[in-house]
């Protein structure tokens, strides 16, 4: 079956712009997470839905960042007024509703922020 | 606070030669986690092995061995005759197991592993 898929691979973009990042999880996973890469701070948790529950927003590093995620499937995690700091490679994982539970993720969104 | 520490940030071997990636790790939590995954030069992590708290058997498949040891708080990761399609950076990572609550994934920094020919 399918995987988890990312768009666009990669995103160059101009300081202040704003940025769109989709995820498609696998078909009937009920959790989805949103993860960044970057050099300096490796691998970094950002925010986390369940289901229909209200997501996990803990990991956001500012308000300039947001997610959603419609009908139980597709993610869209937004960010406003892109600074450079925001470069980074953006990942997201997908699971079932499973005690063990193991994450499987895309292939990331390389955001460059010129 | 959990962490994993992954404290060989880069290891180069001749191919066939055998090598062991060390993980760390520290949490509070009885019910916990492991992970390891694995990060080609193409980018994409791919899943390798989930071990939970109360399971400390070790696991083999094929040339990968995995040794829990909770303890020292480890779960290392052995490659066995490495071949040059194992160079990748491999990562060590931790989620707490509460049924229902986010299993977010606190990651090692990941070790770079180049198999020479």
């Amino acid at each position: 079956g399918a995987g988890v898929s990312q768009s666009p691979s990669n995103k160059v973009t101009e300081k202040g712009k704003d940025v769109e990042l989709r995820c498609d999880p696998i078909s009937g996973h009920t959790a989805l997470y949103w993860y960044r890469q970057s050099l300096g701070q490796g691998l970094e948790f950002l925010i986390y839905f369940q289901g229909n529950s209200a997501p996990d927003k803990s990991g956001l590093p500012s308000d300039r960042f947001s997610a959603e995620r419609t009908g139980g499937s597709v993610s869209t995690l937004t960010i406003q007024r892109t600074q450079q700091e925001d470069s980074a490679v953006y990942l997201c994982a997908s699971s079932s509703r499973l005690i063990t539970d193991t994450q499987y993720f895309g292939p990331g969104t390389r955001l460059t922020v010129l | 606070a959990q962490k994993v520490t992954q404290a060989q940030t880069e290891i180069s071997v001749v191919e066939k030669e055998d090598v062991t990636l060390d993980c760390v790790y520290e949490t509070r939590d009885t019910t916990y986690y492991l992970f390891w995954y694995k990060q080609p030069p193409s980018g994409e992590l791919v899943f390798l092995i989930r071990r939970n708290s109360f399971d400390e058997q070790n696991e083999i498949s094929g040339r990968y061995s995995w040794n829990f040891q909770k303890s020292t708080s480890s779960f290392n990761f052995t490659i066995t005759a490495s071949q040059v399609v194992d160079s990748a950076v491999y990562f060590c990572a931790l989620s707490e197991g509460h049924a229902g609550n986010n299993r977010k994934l606190i990651w090692g920094l990941g070790t770079s592993l180049a198999v020479n020919p």
